[in-house]
């Protein structure tokens, strides 16, 4: 069991600049999800896949902000003309949506710091 | 609106002693879930535990325990004869059902940083 997996683990950029994160869940996992942490606060959820389907969206989510799953199993995150406001830790989860009690599990995620 | 709220930001305590974590959250929907994750040091969320509304019966696993009380909106967390092994920020995390069935879109509460001294 490999676990959630993201790259890069850190990254850091100018304002303006674009970046893309990736993440690949479990194997066998269908659902995939996408949170932002910043300092001191909890994780706030973005967006969700059930396999290649983006399902849902939060308002956090700017037009800036594009999300991809193509094949239903690693997803891309990006966000371009990047501001400092975006600078977080990017936290990648997924789930098996035919488990009865659905489970998250995360990755270690993508700390993002724009200067 | 739907709101977790950990009201300790920062707890430590002495090996051996224990601790109970407070969690308290606000929901409309009767179908509910209630999670708590733990973060160390290396940022990953481990997944501690899962409550769904219907089910306010109490868990106990090893050291650790929770108390479900629907009738003040809460999920403590209990640890017991604390571990340094135990320092981390632990979240409350909230999930409301769906019509899509995800159960994974999560409020987090903000939370509290637990430091267990030798």
């Amino acid at each position: 069991d490999t676990g959630v997996s993201q790259n890069p683990r850190h990254k850091i950029t100018k304002r303006g600049q674009n970046v893309t994160f990736r993440c690949d869940p479990i194997s066998e996992h269908n659902r995939l999800y996408w949170y932002r942490q910043t300092l001191g606060q909890g994780p706030e959820f973005l967006t969700y896949f059930q396999n290649e389907a983006q399902l849902e969206k939060s308002r956090l989510l700017s037009d800036r902000f594009s999300a991809e799953r193509p094949k239903g199993s690693f997803s891309t995150l990006e966000i371009q003309r990047t501001e400092q406001g975006d600078s977080a830790m990017y936290l990648c989860a997924s789930s098996h949506s035919s488990a009865t009690n659905e489970k998250l599990f995360f990755g270690s995620g993508t700390q993002l710091s724009v200067l | 609106a739907q709101k977790v709220t950990q009201a300790q930001t920062e707890i430590s305590v002495v090996e051996k002693e224990d601790v109970t974590l407070d969690c308290v959250y606000e929901t409309r929907d009767t179908t509910y879930y209630l999670f708590w994750y733990k973060q160390p040091p290396s940022g990953e969320l481990v997944f501690l535990i899962r409550r769904n509304s219907f089910d306010e019966q109490n868990e106990i696993s090893g050291r650790y325990s929770w108390n479900f009380q629907k009738s003040t909106s809460s999920f403590n967390f209990t640890i017991t004869a604390s571990q340094v092994v135990d320092s981390a920020v632990y979240f409350c995390a909230l999930s409301e059902w769906n019509y899509g069935g995800s159960q994974g879109n999560l409020i987090f509460g903000k939370g509290t940083k637990l430091s267990v001294k030798p």
